[in-house]
């Protein structure tokens, strides 16, 4: 069984804060990664994807992960009160479909 | 089409009544997905389609779930005899083809749902 774990929060941070989301996966050989946020009443819209181990950045968006332990998240910097929504992490294993958590949900208070 | 398309956005229904949910996936899209969404959860995988074949249905609950896309663009999942603990978001998501290895040409692009309420 594949499993995708995340905190459904709410994780509640200050503007200007950085928000630290994180995910785990229970299948050793997932080979991609995906951020997900979903506004309230919306469809998912993609952040990031990342593949290999380490960090990878686009703008105020950290991926990071750490497949030895089975580990991915994501850092938003300098948080704006848009960023609140419900952030969904999906791991992949090769040609299976995306099987995402149930997501946390980021509340930004200005 | 620019984007995903799902048509109805909203359903509601009586239970035993029969569905139709249609998706119209980003032109070229070879892949196209089926997830199911109740509150407070992540998408549930339902179905996937390579062209018109259906990779993969392992996610249909039961078999009162179907879906079809015979030209290998449009689909339609179709939903016989509705019960309550059907109303959910049916979410469609296609990708430029489907996934292997590490690619963009893998990355979901989500429409914008249809709400289903079975009353």
């Amino acid at each position: 069984q594949k499993e995708v774990e995340q905190n459904s929060g709410p994780l509640s941070v200050p503007e200007g804060a950085i928000a630290s989301l994180n995910c785990t996966y229970s299948d050793r050989v997932s080979q991609s990664f995906f951020w997900y946020r979903q506004y309230s009443g919306k469809s998912p819209e993609l952040i990031m994807s990342i593949y290999s181990n380490g960090d990878k950045e686009d703008g105020r968006f950290t991926a990071q992960l750490n497949k030895a332990s089975q580990y991915v998240s994501l850092l938003i910097r300098d948080s704006q009160p848009s960023d609140s929504a419900t952030y969904l992490c999906a791991v992949r294993i090769g040609n299976t479909p995306l099987v995402f958590g149930k997501g946390t949900r980021l509340s930004v208070i200005a | 089409g620019a984007g995903v398309s799902q048509t109805p956005s909203n359903k509601v229904t009586e239970k035993g009544k029969y569905v139709e949910l249609r998706c119209d996936p980003i032109s070229g899209h070879t892949a196209l997905y089926w997830y199911r969404q109740s509150l407070g959860q992540g998408p549930e995988f339902l179905i996937y389609f390579q062209g018109t074949g259906a990779a993969d249905d392992s996610g249909l609950p039961n078999d009162r779930f179907f879906a079809v896309r015979p030209e290998g663009s449009v689909s339609t999942l179709k939903i016989q005899r509705t019960e309550r603990g059907d109303s959910a978001v049916y979410l469609c998501a296609s990708s430029l083809k489907v996934a292997g290895g590490i690619s963009g040409a893998n990355v979901l692009t989500f429409g914008a749902g249809s709400r289903l309420t079975v009353l």
